[in-house]
């Protein structure tokens, strides 16, 4: 049974930082892409960040880049979101899920607050 | 301002039909595979029809997905109390990089 479990989240001041991961069972995670999907409270889902399956190559939605920095550890099946400069307008659930492209899997997701 | 286009609610009653549009343009759903997603209340979402019209195992044949030029629709026949959710459609936008998304349908099985 595929399994993606999210941990990292919570409360932090404007300005503030914080790293999310998400570990993954049930699948070899080596061979497949991953991704992150945020959801603001009330709102709907917008895409983050995706990361090929050996690193090499990853996506970011225009209004995180230079911000956060999506990673992974093939050997810990891991991945990771590092979140720096944070703001109110980011503050949401955080979803990991497989894939790129195509979400065919997701967690239960984690909630970062930013607020002071 | 979402980059693809759904209404904001539909609604059918028991046993009855619903679509749910999803308009975009060249660079995305004109250019990459369209995905619907179901988000009940509470839950995380899942993956409802992948690649314009596939379905994922245990996903029922009620649920299908088509797409013509930049416009995608999501049909649900049979309508059940509990397809009550958020729909979403979502693709790969080619000009921007990123994977864009709908605002979401909210279905309200009356």
């Amino acid at each position: 049974e595929v399994q993606l479990v999210e941990s990292g989240g919570g409360l932090v001041q404007p300005g503030g930082s914080l790293r999310l991961s998400c570990e993954a069972s049930g699948f070899i995670f080596s061979d497949y892409s991953m991704s992150w999907v945020r959801q603001a409270p009330g709102k709907g889902l917008e895409w983050v960040a995706n990361i090929r399956q050996n690193g090499g190559e990853t996506y970011y939605v225009d209004s995180v880049k230079g911000r956060f920095t999506i990673s992974r550890d093939n050997a810990k099946r891991s991945l990771f979101l590092q979140m720096n400069s944070l703001r109110a307008e980011d503050t949401a659930v955080y979803y990991c899920a497989r894939g790129a492209r195509r979400f065919e899997f997701w967690g239960q997701g984690t909630l970062v607050t930013v607020s002071s | 301002q979402s980059v693809l286009t759904q209404p904001p609610s539909a609604s059918a009653a028991p046993g009855q039909k619903v679509t749910i549009s999803c308009s975009g343009s060249s660079p995305n759903i004109g250019s990459n595979y369209v995905m619907w997603y179901q988000q009940l209340p509470g839950t995380a979402p899942r993956l409802l029809i992948y690649d314009d019209n596939g379905r994922p195992s245990g996903i029922p044949d009620r649920f299908s997905g088509s797409k013509s030029g930049t416009s995608a629709t999501l049909g649900i026949t049979g309508l059940q109390t509990g397809d009550e959710a958020d729909y979403y459609c979502g693709t790969w936008d080619s000009s921007r990089n990123a994977v864009v998304f709908g605002g979401g349908t909210k279905l309200t099985v009356l």
